[in-house]
């Protein structure tokens, strides 16, 4: 059972540039989401989705697409990077639609944009 | 908005005392409480949560305290021990809002 699993671990970009970071959770869970941590700062939300074909909004999703075509996976796109996008992403999933359940987290991508 | 915070942002402690880690939460609302640990280099992992209805919650080692009168909760550990050495992050949910996560607290154990 590998849980929660996000790729890459490590990501340098250019100011401009593009890219998918991907997540999987083989756990059946309905809802995930995204998370972007920075130094001195709890977690924040980016987006979620509580289901196949539904997402939404969290905390801080500006320059940040998300798409839920599958109950497994939820990738999430820069469109064009900013260094302000500079972070550590976790995305993370729990078992039912209600948000405040125990969350199981992967184990991070390490985003750069220079 | 809620706001979630720690007492302390470092923590030392010696091997085999116990370790308290503070939280401290601005929502009244707020009816779920869990604590995450997060190893270097590595994703937050559940360790305890409990909810508004109880004001304790006993694990392996761990001990959550949850005062509602103060909007406090703690997390407790036993006979702390190196692979303890951490950052711990409360966090804390009102219904069907976002949990919302503190800025954690370094736990480092001295052998």
């Amino acid at each position: 059972n590998a849980g929660v699993t996000q790729t890459p671990k490590f990501q340098v970009l250019k100011t401009g540039q593009s890219m998918t970071l991907q997540c999987a959770q083989d756990m059946n869970h309905e809802y995930m989401s995204w998370y972007r941590q920075d130094p001195g700062m709890g977690l924040r939300l980016i987006h979620y989705s509580v289901g196949a074909g539904i997402t939404d909004q969290g905390e801080v999703p500006n320059g940040y697409n998300v798409s839920r075509s599958t109950t497994e996976d939820f990738p999430l796109r820069l469109l064009s990077a900013a260094p302000s996008q500079t972070s550590v992403y976790f995305c993370a999933s729990s078992y039912s639609q209600g948000i405040n359940e125990k969350l199981f987290f992967g184990s991070g991508t390490q985003l750069s944009v220079l | 908005g809620e706001s979630v915070g720690l007492h302390l942002p470092t923590l030392s402690v010696q091997e085999g005392d116990n370790s308290i880690i503070n939280c401290a939460y601005s929502n009244s609302a707020s009816d779920y409480f869990i604590w995450y640990k997060q190893e270097s280099g590595k994703g937050p992992q559940f360790i305890i949560d409990i909810r508004s209805n109880m004001d304790k919650r006993q694990g392996q080692r761990v001990t959550v305290l949850l005062n509602k009168t103060v909007k406090h909760l703690s997390l407790q550990i036993a006979a702390t021990q190196p692979g303890d050495s951490a950052v711990y992050f409360c966090a804390s949910g009102a219904g069907s809002y976002q949990l919302t996560f503190g800025k954690g607290t370094k736990l480092s154990v001295i052998p």
